[in-house]
């Protein structure tokens, strides 16, 4: 079964540069999360998208902006990038109408910022 | 909103040993409950879900967790561990309607050795 497709895998930044995280949700699946996941920490939800628009934000820095896409593939994107940044980045999709039956995860993106 | 508290943050057992790792919630109404699990450098994997019925609910790789209303609790348990359960597992919670999201605990990083 398809999954969600984050890319790239792994993303070497350096400090003040930018960079761009990508999501293929699951087919038919119409909201996207993205959460941040630091070293040793839990997953922090940042935002989450419905129908291509904006449906709930949560930690999410000013400087990272995200949008889905008519096709519903999303992408975060980060500027002015710190060495704080450095995380693993997760977008999970559901349906909405079923979205309390859980989310699926994709792999991730490791972000370095050196 | 909604919040999850894990009681166990590092778990150290031998293989074969018994595993019960703690989950707790706090939310005034009817919640789905999830566990996660990480393996070292992976992505999150859904172990097993509760949404309603029978409050004992069996996941993969034998792993099973038990639902306590009264408790606000839903811990995790497997008989027998082996050295490849060694990961970190997150408990998750959502309110029924899906408001506020998914909800992670801090998280349990279990090691097993060998």
């Amino acid at each position: 079964a398809a999954g969600v497709i984050q890319s790239p895998r792994h993303l070497i930044k350096e400090k003040r540069e930018t960079a761009t995280l990508k999501c293929y949700p699951i087919p038919r699946h119409d909201t996207v999360y993205w959460y941040q996941q630091g070293p040793g920490q839990d997953p922090q939800f940042l935002i989450s998208f419905y129908e291509k628009m904006q449906s709930d934000k949560g930690s999410i820095p000013d400087r990272f902006s995200a949008q889905q896409f008519s096709d519903y593939h999303s992408e975060l994107n980060m500027s002015s990038l710190e060495l704080g940044d450095s995380a693993l980045y997760f977008c999970a999709s559901s349906d909405r109408d079923r979205a309390n039956y859980g989310y699926t995860f994709g792999s991730g993106t490791r972000l370095t910022v050196v | 909103a909604q919040s999850v508290s894990q009681h166990n943050h590092h778990v150290i057992l031998s293989e074969a040993a018994s595993l019960e790792l703690g989950c707790n919630y706090s939310y005034g109404g009817t919640v789905n409950l999830f566990w996660y699990v990480q393996y070292p450098g992976q992505h999150l994997q859904l172990l097993l879900k509760y949404f309603s019925g029978d409050p004992l609910v069996k996941g993969i790789k034998g792993f099973e967790a038990e639902f306590i209303k009264s408790k606000f609790s839903f811990n995790l348990r497997k008989p027998s561990v082996q050295w490849s359960d060694t990961a970190e597992y997150f408990c998750a919670v959502i309110a029924a309607g899906g408001a506020d999201g998914l909800t992670f605990g801090k998280g349990t990083h279990l090691i097993i050795q060998p």
